[in-house]
């Protein structure tokens, strides 16, 4: 197990609703990251949080929003659901001193949108 | 554009066999290379972290190399166990300032008794 826990594990939501998926970081880590993976495709970046305050966002539209708070456990919230938001939400935690220190990932929350 | 290809999509071996996994990238500044495992519906777990100064790293029956010239590296398992199943993901570290990881497809792998 990476220390890493995401909540919850599996959802359903109906098109045009509101989500709010969270995640725990690693002890110690200061950093949170947040990848949207499509069936059978890589994990695509859509922000980090670094103390608190976004700190590079991919190409995903403002109604994909996070918080992170001053535990560093973070929220992910993506707003009016689309079909095509269905995917397996990851999040990873790390040390961000280094950009080559480790990053460790949530086991993902599975989210379907009908 | 910053990208990572990966092949074979996917791979079927017999338990036992060596297999090689191959990861081609376009990302500029380059930081470092990573290799994770990811079974189905899992988060990835990471298996070697690669800087460009470094040419191979190993963990366990786990080895991978980087060509930082021609921008290629490789995952090398030895020895497969039904527990290698799973997909294989070359990830490359972006040098600037949001550590933002860019992900290949990734390579299916299947081994059979």
């Amino acid at each position: 197990e990476t220390g890493v826990t995401q909540s919850p594990t599996h959802l359903i939501k109906t098109r045009g609703q509101q989500v709010t998926l969270r995640c725990s970081s690693q002890s110690g880590h200061n950093t949170v990251s947040w990848y949207q993976q499509a069936l059978g495709q890589g994990p695509q970046f859509i922000f980090q949080y670094y103390r608190e305050e976004e700190n590079g966002r991919g190409n995903f539209p403002p109604r994909f929003s996070g918080l992170q708070f001053p535990n560093y456990s973070s929220e992910l919230n993506v707003n009016a659901l689309e079909l095509d938001d269905s995917a397996l939400y990851l999040c990873a935690s790390s040390l961000a001193h280094s950009r080559n220190t480790e990053a460790f990932f949530g086991q993902g929350t599975r989210l379907t949108v009908v | 554009k910053n990208q990572v290809e990966q092949s074979p999509q996917s791979l079927i071996i017999l338990e036992g066999k060596n297999c090689t996994l191959q990861c081609n990238y376009t990302v500029s500044p380059f930081s470092n290379l990573r290799w994770y495992k990811q079974d189905t519906g899992r988060g990835p777990v990471s298996l070697t972290i690669m800087t460009f100064s470094e040419n191979t790293k190993s963990n366990g029956r786990y080895t991978a190399t980087l060509d930082a010239d021609t921008k290629q590296s490789s995952l090398h398992i030895t020895a497969s166990q039904l527990s290698d199943s799973a997909s294989y993901i070359c990830v490359v570290s972006v040098e600037d300032s949001s550590y933002k990881l860019i992900f290949g497809s990734g390579t299916r792998l299947l081994v059979r008794p």
